[in-house]
């Protein structure tokens, strides 16, 4: 157990439809980075927050938005779901810089299906 | 663009033997790798990572080899054991500032009993 938790983990929903994942990471840990693992894909970085801030972004699409909450929790959301949304959608996160600062800790995943 | 990938996707071991898993990468200026083991239906679990400033490390049955001047990066997974069965990938930070990890994209170890 990697100490960063996820909900839901599982989730099915309709085209054009709109979900939001949730993600807690570690105890003491401020980053938190949203991936997207796909079949024909791979493990694809969508964006991290820092203490509240977004730091970087990646192959983050439009319709899909991200914050982190003051007590750190994270949310990201997908809207105008299509069937090519359907992945794993994992958040990890790591520690104050310093240290181990570079190592990213990942959550169980939300399994998300567009039907 | 800068990309980091494994030399070979599926690889099948005898319990007992010794596994040794390949990453080829290509930003010279990555400055961290680490390791991660993903089992069917979980996150990705940290295994072992390295420093760029390191050519090898050693944790409990694993050790990573970094060659810089090949830009290659290996895992030895030492007495291979069935629960070793996971996809593998290796994943690199950027350098300086850039904390996001690029990952490859996978070698399935497969341990046969």
């Amino acid at each position: 157990d990697s100490g960063v938790t996820q909900t839901p983990k599982h989730l099915i929903t309709a085209t054009g439809q709109r979900v939001t994942l949730r993600c807690s990471p570690r105890s003491g840990d401020l980053s938190v980075y949203w991936y997207q693992q796909s079949l024909d894909q791979g493990l694809q970085f969508l964006i991290q927050y820092y203490n509240g801030e977004e730091r970087a972004k990646g192959n983050i699409l439009e319709r899909f938005s991200a914050q982190q909450f003051p007590d750190l929790h994270s949310e990201l959301n997908l809207s105008s779901l299509e069937l090519g949304d359907s992945a794993l959608y994992f958040c990890a996160s790591s520690p104050p810089r310093g240290g181990r600062g570079d190592t990213q800790y990942f959550g169980p995943g939300t399994r998300l299906t567009v039907l | 663009g800068e990309s980091v990938g494994l030399h070979l996707p599926t690889l099948s071991v005898q319990e007992g033997d010794n596994s040794i898993i390949n990453c080829a990468y290509s930003n010279s200026a990555s400055d961290y790798f680490i390791w991660y083991k993903q089992e069917s239906g979980k996150g990705p679990q940290f295994i072992i990572d390295i420093r760029s400033n390191m050519d090898k490390r050693q944790g409990q049955r694993v050790t990573v080899l970094l060659n810089k001047t090949v830009k290659h990066l290996s895992l030895q997974i030492a007495a291979t054991q069935p629960g070793d069965s996971a996809v593998y990938f290796c994943a690199e930070k950027g350098g300086g500032s850039n904390y996001k990890l690029t990952f490859g994209k996978g070698t399935l170890l497969t341990v046969n009993p």
